[in-house]
C-alpha cells in the first residue's frame, strides 16, 4: 500500500524544540520531492517547507526560515522536519505531502497529519 | 508571496446541482494551479493538477479551468459525498500557497 505515516507531534512549551518523521512506503521515495504542510482552523493550509529527491534542494517559508530545518534519509523512506525555537503560532496539524510525478510540483499523496501544540 | 482569493467561501446546493468555485491569483501563475478536496478529519486529496488535469481515479463530475489569473473549480453534478472542504493552491512560485477554502455542504 502506497501511503505516508506522520509522527513526532506534541504538546510542548514555547521555546521548545521537536523533531516531526514521515514515513513512506509502497514506492520508491528516493525519486521524489516531498514537502510539509500545516494546517490550522484560523489560517487554513500554509506551505513549510520543501525538498528535494537527494536533499541537496531546500526552501522554507519565512514564517520558519531559520527555526525549522528539513531533511531526508533514502535508506529509510523518511523525511523529517526538525522544529526549534517552537512559537504558539507553530501550533498546528502537520502534513508530509508528496509531489506529483511529472513535473507537476501538485501533492498527489497526503499524510493523516501530526498535531503540534505550542503552549504555556 | 502569491496571495489566493477564493469565492464563495462557503455555499449550499442540493444534490444534482452543478457548483462552480473561482480561485484568483495575484499574479500570472500560467496553469500552476490545484484543487484539493477534504473531508472533517482527512487530509487534502488531490483533484485537479495544472488547472484542467483530472488526478487518476477522480471523478470525471470534477474539472477545472482556467481565464487568465481567474480559475475555475466545477462538481458538475453534486453528490452526497462530495459535501467538504475545496482548496486551490499555486505551485508556480515559492512560497507555495492555498486559497482560504470553500465549504460545501447540502441545501
Amino acid at each position: 500500500e502506497v501511503r505516508l505515516v506522520e509522527s513526532g507531534g506534541d504538546l510542548l512549551q514555547p521555546g521548545g524544540s521537536l523533531r516531526l518523521s514521515c514515513a513512506a512506503s509502497g514506492f520508491t521515495f528516493s525519486h521524489y520531492w516531498m514537502h510539509w504542510v500545516r494546517q490550522t482552523p484560523g489560517k487554513g493550509l500554509l506551505w513549510v517547507s520543501r525538498i528535494n529527491s537527494d536533499g541537496s534542494n531546500i526552501a522554507y517559508a519565512d514564517a520558519v526560515k531559520g527555526r525549522f530545518t528539513i531533511s531526508r534519509d533514502n535508506a529509510k523512506n523518511t523525511v523529517y522536519l526538525q522544529m526549534n525555537s517552537l512559537r504558539a503560532e507553530d501550533t498546528a496539524l502537520y502534513y508530509c505531502a508528496r509531489v506529483r510525478s511529472g513535473n507537476v510540483d501538485a501533492f498527489d499523496m497526503w499524510g493523516q497529519g501530526t498535531m503540534v501544540t505550542v503552549s504555556s | 508571496d502569491i496571495q489566493m482569493t477564493q469565492s464563495p467561501s462557503s455555499l449550499s446546493a442540493s444534490v444534482g446541482d452543478r457548483v462552480t468555485i473561482t480561485c484568483q491569483a495575484s499574479q500570472d501563475i500560467g496553469h500552476y494551479l490545484s484543487w484539493y478536496q477534504q473531508k472533517p478529519g482527512k487530509a487534502p486529496k488531490l483533484l485537479i493538477y495544472d488547472a484542467f488535469n483530472l488526478e487518476t481515479g477522480v471523478p470525471s463530475t470534477f474539472s477545472g479551468s482556467k481565464s487568465g489569473t481567474d480559475f475555475t473549480f466545477t462538481i458538475s453534478s453534486l453528490q452526497p459525498e462530495d459535501l467538504a472542504t475545496y482548496y486551490c493552491q499555486q505551485y508556480h512560485y515559492l512560497p507555495f500557497t492555498f486559497g482560504p477554502g470553500t465549504k460545501v455542504d447540502l441545501k
